[in-house]
């Protein structure tokens, strides 16, 4: 275990579901993040919510919703989700220094593998 | 907008052989260098870092990586690769001042061959 917990680790939804991925994480950090994994892809960053404020890939379509209730919670809502959208949803949390200049040592949960049919 | 290469998508190497993984980036500011290693089945971990000081940074479980600003690059080596050290490599970037967003590179998925 790293200290970031992810739920489901699997999951199989169809186009019409609405399902949410839940990331918890035990380390004390102020920043969390979800990553998209596909093969022979470079990691996508999908959102971040750092020191209070939400950041997020403009690429990212709204069938993606997250939501970080708090700073050790973090959800990932789907919604009529296409089968393009299948890989491994990867989360992620750090400590941000004030000031934002950035370390951005991640720790990484062990991820939901998300297939869409 | 940073991006990061790494050229190598697939590695394989019989054990005892010496490792050099490549990783460039495209950013002109000061940035924060690190691979990630992901083994099977594993989550994704840390394996070493560069932030500034000495460009010859050492990691775990005996790997290194050497920052060569002219460069752009940031590559991994390990002198005596082993069985256990099968896994992806995922060189990464953050860029100081800008998006404040840590970038990947697709991975290299390294085989060593006992």
């Amino acid at each position: 275990e790293t200290g970031v917990t992810q739920t489901p680790r699997h999951l199989v939804m169809g186009m019409t579901n609405k399902k949410s991925l839940k990331c918890e994480q035990h380390l004390g950090h102020n920043a969390m993040y979800w990553y998209k994994q596909s093969a022979k892809k470079p990691l996508e960053l999908m959102f971040v919510y750092s020191l209070e404020e939400r950041v997020e890939n403009n690429s990212v379509p709204s069938r993606f919703s997250p939501e970080c209730p708090n700073s050790s919670h973090l959800f990932l809502h789907l919604h009529t989700l296409q089968p393009e959208d299948s890989a491994l949803y990867l989360c992620a949390s750090s400590q941000e220094p004030a000031g934002g200049s950035g370390a951005n040592v991640l720790t990484f949960g062990a991820g939901s593998r998300l297939t869409v049919l | 907008a940073q991006s990061v290469s790494q050229h190598n998508h697939h590695v394989i190497l019989s054990e005892a052989a010496s490792l050099e993984l490549g990783c460039n980036y495209s950013y002109g500011g000061t940035v924060n260098l690190f691979w990630y290693v992901q083994y099977p089945g594993q989550h994704l971990q840390l394996l070493l870092k560069y932030f500034s000081g000495d460009p010859l940074v050492k990691g775990i479980k005996g790997f290194e990586a050497e920052f060569i600003k002219s460069k752009f690059s940031f590559n991994l080596r390990k002198p005596s690769v082993q069985w256990s050290d099968t896994a992806e490599y995922f060189c990464a970037v953050f860029g100081r001042g800008s998006a404040r967003q840590l970038t990947f590179g697709s991975g290299t998925q390294l085989t060593v061959l006992p």
